[in-house]
């Protein structure tokens, strides 16, 4: 079946510095997600990604992320300098159309030090 | 915006019982779905249920959307139920989901 996958499970990295989050969303999906989830939160949404643009980004999402599609497989989301309180889950999700069921990878749990 | 809410917050079972879970939504919506988040914090797709009942196993879900409101039935409880599960709606053409805050479930032996 299927999967979205995320890469790596688990990132520590000291503050001010830059991560990437990859995602290999499946094959025919054309709606992008990703999403974070504060330990013992809620998950919340970061920014939408169709057609290669941001359809969509939320208050959290601001100039120190972005997200590319670089390849046509990967999905990307990148923290150019992190604070303590990006420490989270990250998610990363598809969907075949805007409003279809939506699939989530795995997560990726980044530690901010 | 949208206001999802869950209830119970938290919810402990003796392994065998049943147990139903809430979701009510403040504003109509185009999609719901249903989330188990296991203890390794990946989230499982349980349901895809914008309107209607739906059954996979022990699990059955329910969605009324004109009365706004999603329940999630679980019977014969085991251990590994145990996590939380989440509701998630979507009200636009946009995409993304709107979360509810969870359920922790705990079932014990």
């Amino acid at each position: 079946e299927p999967e979205v996958t995320q890469t790596p499970s688990h990132q520590v990295t000291q503050m001010g510095q830059e991560v990437i989050l990859r995602c290999v969303p499946i094959s025919n999906h054309l709606y992008f997600y990703w999403y974070r989830q504060i330990l013992g939160q809620k998950v919340e949404f970061l920014v939408s990604f169709y057609n290669n643009e941001i359809s969509e980004k939320s208050e959290i999402f601001d100039d120190q992320f972005s997200v590319e599609r670089p390849d046509g497989s990967n999905f990307t989301l990148k923290i150019r300098s992190t604070k303590l309180e990006d420490s989270a889950m990250y998610f990363c999700a598809g969907q075949l159309q805007g409003n279809t069921e939506a699939f989530f990878g795995q997560g990726t749990r980044l530690t901010v030090v | 915006g949208i206001q999802v809410e869950q209830s119970p917050p938290d919810l402990i079972l003796q392994e065998g019982a049943n147990s139903t879970l809430r979701c009510n939504f403040s504003d109509s919506v185009n999609n719901l779905q249903w989330f188990h988040q296991n203890p390794w914090g990946q989230l499982i797709n349980l349901f895809y249920i914008p309107s209607g009942t739906k059954q996979n196993g022990r699990l059955s879900a329910t969605t009324v959307a004109t009365e706004r409101y999603s329940l999630l039935y679980i019977s014969s409880s085991q251990t590994t139920d145990s996590g939380v599960y989440f509701c998630a709606v979507l009200y636009n053409q946009g995409g993304k989901l709107i979360f509810g805050q969870g359920t922790e479930l705990s079932v014990k032996p």
